[in-house]
């Protein structure tokens, strides 16, 4: 099973609908992030989560919002989705004192 | 701020030959320096990483050395092979309480047979 997984890893949605992206990672790290991959833009960090309590904002978290609901769980909601949100996003995971990040396999998201 | 700055794709080859992708950075102090790939249809993945000037992050055959002097972090490999068709990232680690990843761009590689 992969460590770190994403629902829906497909989703379509409309122009002002709110909709959540859900992360799960079983690597028992503490600390979670959520990046958005735009074509020709590379990844870009959107929030990031230290632990449950801890939680912070990346560099483009304008319309974005998350919840950490447990150290396992952090989620990503579009609370009125626009076109200029379609793209592709990914949960990753790292562990205290630790560089690497492990990435989910992403969320293709198109809004029309 | 902290940047990264990748050579721009795509870039296709044939298999055996040598690849080079560059990439540069601009940041405070010593960052600690990674190659990510991105297989199709996959997340990201580590490749390799070196976390003070000139060490050597090696994997895979890639290798990548961390010049402070100009600021580089190149990838190479002597020998590529189909199955190394990806995109390959480029990535920094700042300091600071937060040290977030910094990425370049991207790179498609597209190696034929």
């Amino acid at each position: 099973d992969a460590d770190v997984t994403q629902t829906p890893r497909n989703r379509i949605t409309k122009t002002g609908k709110r909709i959540m992206l859900e992360c799960s990672q079983t690597k028992g790290h503490d600390r979670m992030y959520w990046y958005r991959q735009d074509p020709g833009l590379g990844l870009q960090l959107i929030y990031y989560s230290f632990d449950v309590k801890d939680i912070n904002k990346g560099e483009i978290s304008d319309g974005y919002s998350v919840s950490r609901q447990a150290q396992a769980k952090f989620s990503l909601s579009l609370e009125s989705a626009i076109p200029n949100q379609t793209a592709l996003y990914f949960c990753a995971t790292s562990a205290r004192y630790q560089e690497t990040q492990y990435f989910g396999p992403g969320t293709r998201l198109l809004v029309l | 701020g902290n940047s990264v700055t990748q050579m721009e794709g795509p870039v296709t080859l044939s298999e055996e030959a040598f690849l080079t992708i560059n990439c540069t950075y601009t940041a405070t102090g010593y960052p600690s320096l990674f190659w990510y790939v991105q297989y199709p249809g996959e997340g990201l993945q580590l490749l390799l990483k070196a976390t003070k000037a000139d060490d050597k992050g090696s994997n895979k055959g890639f290798e990548a050395t961390y010049r402070k002097e100009t600021t580089s972090f190149h990838l190479e490999k002597g020998s590529v092979q189909v199955s190394d068709s990806a995109v390959y990232f480029c990535a920094l680690r700042g300091l600071g309480s937060a040290r977030q990843l910094t990425f370049g761009s991207g790179t498609q590689l597209t190696v034929l047979p």
